[in-house]
């Protein structure tokens, strides 16, 4: 069965200190997989996607195929970075829903 | 402008009554969604439509009927509301294989 696990419900560091948000996942095929955050009382906002490797507000997210992993990392934190982070699979073949980690809940302390 | 909008914001209902929630989208996106956001803020999908047509049903109650009037809306009816349909719903859209866009989401309150 396909499942997207995050395995921290709140992270909390300091403001400067590195982030890393773990992710892994079960899947039979090749998923795509997505990190998605959202900000106090908005909506989510795709913050990262792997097929683009690309980096969006510091953060980055590697694909490692072999640990079924796509941690999620920043190096220096920042307050505004504080929100809830969800991470993601989709299967094309599914109709493109999103099958949603239990989220990690980041906060950033000044 | 915004890309996916769904209305109300919040609904504050009693147990039993009926209840609509609306959804639209300008990104000329074919496939649309309902997702919902537990109190323990896990989101699970719940329906998919793909140009008007439902592709995804997950084993949700049939209290629940999205409708699909064009393929720019999706709208999430509720009958008799029970008090764990308190959640917040969130409706989608995306491209045939592409990026999903979301909607502010709908805090429903069954009292």
């Amino acid at each position: 069965a396909q499942r997207v696990t995050q395995p921290e419900k709140l992270l909390s560091v300091f403001k400067g200190a590195p982030v890393e948000l773990k992710c892994n996942y079960s899947y039979s095929g090749s998923p795509e997989l997505f990190w998605y955050v959202q900000y106090s009382r908005q909506r989510l906002q795709l913050l990262l996607r792997h097929i683009s490797r690309e980096s969006i507000k510091g953060f980055t997210a590697d694909l490692n195929k072999g640990e079924t992993s796509f941690h999620l990392k920043k190096p220096f934190a920042q307050e505004e970075d504080s929100a809830m982070y969800y991470c993601a699979l989709s299967y094309y073949n599914q109709g493109g829903k999103l099958i949603f980690g239990q989220g990690t809940e980041l906060s950033v302390k000044p | 402008d915004t890309a996916v909008s769904q209305t109300p914001k919040y609904l504050v209902t009693q147990m039993g009554n009926d209840k609509s929630i609306k959804c639209e989208q300008n990104l000329g996106h074919d496939t649309m969604y309902w997702y919902k956001q537990d109190s323990k803020k896990f989101l699970k999908i719940m329906f998919s439509y793909n140009n008007k047509e439902l592709i995804i049903n997950e084993t949700v109650p049939n209290r629940f009927s999205p409708k699909s009037p064009d393929k720019a809306h999706l709208n999430l009816h509720i009958n008799s509301l029970e008090l764990g349909d308190s959640a917040v719903y969130f409706c989608a859209s995306s491209p045939v294989r592409g990026r999903v866009f979301f909607g502010s989401g709908t805090q429903l309150s069954v009292l």
